[in-house]
């Protein structure tokens, strides 16, 4: 599986929008990018995911790079329930099985 | 509708016991997973099933069995605990085994330490 870069930790103010970035340099044309979040004491829970397009949803935003080598998930107001560990991920098209989770971007919302 | 629930939150045990995980999914999904995470870490794949009927290896299966009872339910079997399989343990599940767009549902963990 190709591999991401994501900071260790990032900060933010409550109600403000927050971009967390990931780089994945070595994506093949066929890997998707996911992101889950794992909140405190819980299981990871999906966010997003993409190929090529910029995607939204109810949760979040990704923005991916034109060359695919970065993406960003976007969360457009953040609240304190956003506070979590955040995975990007990526994946096969076909026979991807497994979820290959880094350490991720531990975010912290102040409020 | 439950998602993923597993079987028991804690549990202490002594090294060298055995013990069973139990995880259920009322989700009707093809496939389920095992996963753990040690402290500050990413989750990593212990086992997976990709169907009833089938299991294979994650990255890392030593220590561990299970097995896949049947389409609801998939447990995980220490057999002789080492104080290196401290860890939490979280069960997934997600419905098309093998597509890109593989949304997995966790349940809730299950956090083991062995003395």
């Amino acid at each position: 599986d190709a591999k991401t870069t994501q900071p260790n930790s990032m900060e933010s103010n409550e109600e403000e929008p927050v971009h967390l970035p990931c780089n994945h340099s070595t994506i093949s044309g066929t890997d998707y990018i996911h992101w889950y979040r794992q909140l405190p004491s819980q299981g990871p829970e999906y966010v997003i995911h993409g190929l090529t397009s910029n995607v939204n949803n109810r949760m979040a935003s990704l923005a991916i790079a034109e060359d695919r080598k970065s993406s960003t998930l976007i969360l457009h107001r953040a609240t304190l329930r956003d506070a979590a560990v955040y995975y990007c991920i990526l994946r096969a098209f076909q026979g991807a099985q497994k979820l290959v989770f880094g350490q991720g971007t531990r975010l912290t919302i102040n409020p | 509708n439950a998602g993923v629930t597993q079987t028991p939150k804690f549990q202490v045990l002594k090294t060298g016991q055995s013990m069973t995980l139990q995880c259920a999914q009322d989700m009707n999904h093809n496939s389920m997973y095992w996963y753990r995470q040690d402290p500050g870490m990413g989750l990593r794949l212990i086992y997976y099933s990709a169907s009833e009927g089938t299991t294979d290896k994650g990255e890392v299966p030593n220590g561990y069995n299970v097995s896949r009872l049947n389409k609801r339910e998939f447990s995980l079997r220490l057999e002789s605990a080492a104080p290196s399989q401290t860890s939490v343990y979280f069960c997934a599940s997600s419905d098309r085994p093998g597509a890109s767009y593989n949304e997995q549902f966790f349940g809730p963990g299950t956090r083991l330490t062995v003395l």
